[in-house]
């Protein structure tokens, strides 16, 4: 069974800090996806990592694949209230199969 | 932005009853998924389709489930004989080509209640 272990499950910050979630696996994934879901939405996907040690900035946010592709890490810098929200992760091996991690729930109060 | 429409946002059934959950996906689409996440749990994959046939199912998605892509558009999951436990949020889920090279589009869910 293919397992992807996230952390923090739960992050409760001051605007202006930074954090970072981690999501863990002993599997190798062809790719992993992070994505933000909103109570009552599904998930919407905010960024893809492919390669090995790769990294992908989307404004305050930095996505990293490690280098054996079997974990990945979110990194928000000075966060905002806008910022809250859940955080999946989730790893595909085979073509829209994805392993999506527990999520972390995070809340940034102002 | 074309968006994947699930109908309807809420139903709710008695154990034992028949269930078909909508979903429209984006029209130029080709791969179609089916996912569910059952409160406070991981979203869990279920069923991929791709070219009329069902590519790869979960253990979950057994002889109770089925889907059908009946037109040109639409996209559903059949679940037979419901049970509590399959009381969660049902997302329908397509993209373009294989989700290395396109992202997964997630429609709004449909939370299915099970009494």
């Amino acid at each position: 069974t293919q397992l992807l272990e996230q952390s923090p499950q739960f992050l409760s910050i001051q605007e202006g800090e930074n954090l970072t979630v981690y999501c863990n696996s002993s599997s190798v994934f062809s790719s992993l996806q992070w994505y933000r879901q909103e109570p009552g939405e599904g998930p919407v996907l905010l960024v893809t990592v492919v390669t090995g040690g790769e990294v992908k900035k989307l404004k305050r946010l930095t996505f990293q694949f490690g280098d054996a592709r079997k974990d990945s890490s979110l990194h928000i810098t000075a966060a905002q209230p806008g910022d809250t929200g859940l955080y999946l992760c989730a790893g595909e091996r085979d073509t829209g199969k994805l392993i999506f991690g527990q999520g972390t729930t995070l809340q940034v109060k102002p | 932005e074309p968006e994947v429409t699930q109908t309807p946002s809420h139903q709710v059934t008695q154990m034992g009853q028949e269930v078909i959950l909508r979903c429209v996906p984006i029209s130029n689409h080709l791969y179609f998924y089916w996912y569910r996440q059952i409160l406070g749990q991981k979203v869990e994959f279920l069923v991929s389709f791709y070219n009329n046939e069902i590519s790869e199912k979960s253990e979950i998605f057994d002889d109770q489930f089925s889907v059908e892509r009946p037109d040109g558009s639409n996209f559903t999951l059949k679940i037979r004989s419901t049970k509590l436990e399959d009381s969660a949020m049902y997302f329908c889920a397509s993209t373009r080509e294989s989700t290395y090279n396109s992202p997964l589009h997630f429609g709004n869910g449909t939370r299915l209640t099970v009494t």
